[in-house]
């Protein structure tokens, strides 16, 4: 059971250079989200997608944007890399309702922005 | 305002030695759920255990327990006889509802060999 997926696991850009992390769950849940962790800081909500076809900005949206391509895929894009952006980032999926918001997270994709 | 304060930043034990990891959280809700996470040294942010408001029941998963209680506001995580496994970051972590979750900053735990 694989959960949530996301790639790339370590990735070095340089300044200005663009990318896409990749995000896929298998838990059939409609909310997806975007955190980025670094030290000091804890983890920070960068988008989120409540539902398939939605996605909202979150504490730290600057800099990113989002696609919730369908139920199961949710893709982060750095369209112009900034060192500031160097951390790592977690793809999650949340089981909402009676759980509250049960968040279960990728294994993370390390980024460096030289 | 909604706040999650873990009390100790790190821990340090040897093993076998059991530990307590402190969370205290702020809410007025009157619902309101509570979670802990654990982040091994490889990275990946791992559920532990969720507990919704109406539920103060202590809860064991083999070596893990945690104590929640209202009256203080603390939902405490313990770990029986530590392993050198158990070395991880640990995150308590509060949702109320909407889209936010608020999580504390973590308690590093070592557990020596």
């Amino acid at each position: 059971n694989a959960g949530v997926t996301q790639t790339p696991k370590f990735q070095v850009l340089k300044t200005g250079q663009s990318m896409t992390l990749q995000c896929a769950q298998d838990m059939n849940h409609n909310s997806m989200y975007w955190y980025r962790q670094d030290p000091g800081m804890g983890l920070r909500l960068i988008y989120y997608s409540a539902s398939e076809g939605t996605t909202d900005k979150g504490e730290v949206p600057n800099g990113y944007n989002v696609s919730r391509l369908n139920k199961r895929e949710f893709s982060l894009r750095l369209e112009s890399a900034a060192p500031s952006q160097t951390s790592v980032y977690f793809c999650a999926s949340i089981m909402t309702g009676d759980s509250g918001n049960t968040i279960y997270f990728g294994e993370g994709s390390w980024l460096t922005v030289v | 305002a909604q706040k999650v304060t873990q009390v100790q930043t790190e821990i340090s034990v040897v093993e076998k030695e059991d530990v307590t990891l402190d969370c205290v959280y702020e809410t007025r809700d009157t619902t309101y759920y509570l979670f802990w996470y654990k982040q091994p040294p490889s990275g990946e942010l791992v559920f532990l255990i969720r507990r919704n408001s109406f539920d103060e029941q202590n809860e064991i998963s083999g070596r893990y327990s945690w104590n929640f209680q209202k009256s203080t506001s603390s939902f405490n995580f313990t770990i029986t006889a530590s392993q050198v496994v158990d070395s991880a970051v640990y995150f308590c972590a509060l949702y109320t509802g909407g889209f936010k979750t608020i999580f504390g900053a973590g308690t590093r735990l070592f557990v020596k060999a």
